[in-house]
């Protein structure tokens, strides 16, 4: 199994400040046949489903803000929220969809300073 | 709008068989596309159960895989999760999901609400 590695478990921001969240594959998850990452980034907010973020480690699903952005390649990647928002609140998770079984990161709680 | 909506039994005794159905509206699962369950323990992180393609096709994951089965009714427009054999361990919140092949996206893009399935004697 890829085991997906995020860090940090939680941080803290001030609103108007950038989040930054990292994930680490223990194997890269880039499909060389299209050069894409089958990495996506998803916000769980308390007591709602998952939502999709992002897919492909850097395109943001429709209806996303562009203050989230996801960046890298291989086996690191970054989800980047700028300009934090009240709602940005939320725990992210990482995860790969490049072999079965599609594993997720542990989750990074992300709280307003 | 595609909406997924997962029911089923909340509470289930030890080695009974845990069955939930997820309906499909707003969308055909006859789509070129995947359809998940993943589960949540409470206060803990997600876990890929498995997925069927329109095609029948399933994936499991290797940690279940002796007690999971996934299947769909075109007719109904639903498809359905089985897991055989529960114990405390198998305590959840169940979400059905819908994910687009790779080549279009492959994220899970499209949630139910989740239920919770509870495990005890």
């Amino acid at each position: 199994d890829i085991v997906m590695t995020q860090s940090p478990d939680s941080l803290a921001v001030s609103l108007g400040e950038r989040a930054t969240i990292n994930c680490k594959s223990s194997q890269s998850v880039l499909y060389s046949s299209n050069n894409k990452n089958y990495l996506a980034w998803y916000q769980q907010k308390p007591g709602q489903p998952p939502k999709l973020l992002i897919y492909w480690a850097s395109t943001r699903e429709s209806g996303v803000p562009d203050r989230f952005s996801g960046s890298g390649s291989g086996t690191d990647f970054t989800l980047t929220i700028d300009s934090l928002q009240d709602e940005d609140v939320a725990v992210y998770y990482c995860q790969q969809y490049y072999s079965t079984p599609y594993t997720f990161g542990q989750g990074t709680k992300l709280e307003i300073k | 709008q595609v909406q997924l909506q997962e029911s089923g039994p909340g509470l289930l005794k030890p080695s009974g068989t845990l069955s939930l159905t997820c309906a499909v509206s707003g969308g055909s699962i006859s789509s070129s596309k995947w359809w998940t369950w993943v589960r949540q323990p409470p206060g803990k992180g997600l876990e890929w159960i498995g997925e069927i393609y329109h095609s029948g096709s399933t994936t499991y994951n290797p940690s279940l895989k002796s007690r999971v089965t996934i299947s769909m009714d075109k007719s109904k427009n639903q498809f359905s999760l089985n897991l055989s054999s529960v114990t405390a361990a198998d305590t959840a919140l169940y979400y059905c999901a819908r994910r687009p092949v790779r080549s279009s996206g492959g994220g899970l893009d499209y949630w139910g609400q989740g239920t919770l399935v509870f495990v005890s004697s």
